[in-house]
């Protein structure tokens, strides 16, 4: 089975100052990792996602995401954030093996907002 | 202009009525999902689709049904079986391999009256 986890419900952070959004996940075997944001009555856009190689991925709108395998973490980062990138933020799952459900699993989103 | 539709953009049912989500994507894609958004919970999965002619049930399938009769078309009927229904729908594609991401439609807004 997978899983992902976003503790936080929602982060504030004020403009111009890093942000961080948190992810753990599980899986059997190893990870493919993605991160989405969602504004008001949309769809969700894809941000970035970690398949192999470099622990350290870069997305769009200047985030970046930091894979930990020790720690089953996939932090989302920006070094300043913007009051655009306000918004939900949803971190997904699938387990690289394809034994199991050949489909991502959604964790429950943080809402970032960036105050001016 | 490729990418992915979803229409009606909201919908209206009344309690025992059927309704159909329809979902369409020009982007050659092998898979197709539907996913149900409440809020505070994440996105869960109805169904998905590997392939035409072929579909598996996701964490929530009870009260829905799809088909998969086209490449470009995976259509979600919200049967009188589901118990709560009133959610945002969204709807996604991907190439068959899992480490393409997946592409999002608009969503359709469903509300039971």
């Amino acid at each position: 089975a997978q899983s992902v986890a976003q503790p936080e419900d929602q982060v504030n952070v004020a403009e111009g100052n890093p942000l961080t959004v948190k992810c753990t996940y599980s899986v059997s075997g190893n990870p493919y990792l993605f991160w989405y944001v969602q504004y008001p009555n949309r769809g969700l856009q894809f941000l970035l996602k970690y398949i192999t190689g470099d622990n350290l991925v870069k997305g769009s709108y200047g985030f970046e995401a930091e894979f930990n395998k020790s720690q089953t973490s996939f932090h989302l980062k920006k070094p300043s954030a913007l009051v655009s990138d306000s918004a939900l933020y949803f971190c997904a799952v699938r387990d690289i093996s394809g034994t199991g459900r050949r489909a991502l699993t959604f964790g429950s989103g943080t809402r970032l907002q960036v105050q001016p | 202009d490729g990418g992915i539709t979803q229409s009606p953009k909201y919908l209206f049912r009344k309690e025992g009525q059927n309704v159909t989500l329809s979902c369409e994507q020009n982007l050659n894609h092998d898979a197709m999902y539907w996913y149900r958004q409440d809020p505070g919970q994440g996105l869960r999965l109805i169904y998905y689709s590997q392939i035409v002619n072929d579909f598996q049930k996701g964490d929530i399938a009870e009260g829905y049904s799809v088909s998969r009769e086209k490449k470009e078309s995976f259509p979600l009927t919200v049967t009188s079986a589901q118990k709560n229904p009133t959610a945002f729908y969204l709807c996604a594609s991907s190439p068959r391999e899992g480490y393409n991401e997946q592409f999002f439609g608009p969503g359709t807004r469903l509300t039971v009256l």
